[in-house]
């Protein structure tokens, strides 16, 4: 049950496109469609932002998008405003052991 | 409006014993997947288990064998029991639905801290 890998920070202006990737593995990201993306304020529970790999739960900002290439899924979130800021991470289904992490990337928007 | 509240969290002395509830609103739990997932102060979240609708349960590896995840239909709450507790295990832990088909975790209920020390 190794973490999926992320960076552990991006940043980025308002306005501009940013993208956090996450690495995993044939046995989670690579072989499942179930990539799923949460972002967490500090002190807050975090919130699904995209499951699926791609999907947007309703009220979520179209802003938010994700795909996936591989063992490695990305969250993209364009035209950056500055309540983007968070921690972001993302999981994946991973058969026997059913979920897996990764390590979270904290946005800043400078 | 679908809602879950943990309660149960608090200080502990290493090798103890505590059970986390988490109390949901607006749906039922054992028609839907529930997990537990913590996340160690400054630290990022790590999955704990989960108890499918059909009732198989699954555990992450460094808790196997001592905490058990159940749940309670006529309450409908969800239950972590965490036994021989480590300072490891100091973490605030979210309860949260799992959608049966996508996976997503939604919604998470606002976390309860366990201090494990002496």
């Amino acid at each position: 049950q190794s973490a999926l890998t992320q960076p552990a920070s991006v940043s980025g202006s308002p306005g501009q496109s940013i993208t956090i990737s996450c690495t995993g593995t044939s046995s989670d990201v690579g072989s499942y469609n179930l990539v799923s993306w949460y972002q967490q304020h500090p002190g807050k529970a975090p919130k699904l932002m995209i499951y699926e790999g791609s999907k947007r739960p309703s009220g979520v900002s179209n802003r938010f998008s994700g795909s996936k290439s591989g063992n490695t899924a990305s969250l993209t979130i364009s035209g950056l405003q500055a309540e983007d800021e968070a921690d972001y991470y993302c999981c994946s289904y991973a058969g026997s052991s059913p979920v897996v992490f990764g390590g979270g990337t904290k946005l800043t928007v400078l | 409006e679908v809602q879950l509240v943990e309660t149960g969290g608090g200080l502990i002395q290493p090798g103890g014993s505590l059970r986390l509830s988490c109390a949901a609103s607006g749906f039922t739990v054992s028609s839907n997947y529930m997990s537990w997932v913590r996340q160690a102060p400054g630290k990022g979240l790590e999955w704990v288990s989960v108890i499918y609708s059909g009732g198989s349960t699954y555990y992450a590896d460094s808790v196997k064998g001592r905490f058990t995840i159940s749940r309670d239909n006529s309450k409908n709450t969800l239950y972590l029991q965490m036994n021989s507790l480590r300072a490891e295990d100091t973490a605030v832990y979210y309860c949260a639905r799992v959608g049966g088909n996508s996976l997503g975790f939604d919604p998470w209920g606002q976390g309860t801290l366990v201090t494990v020390s002496s």
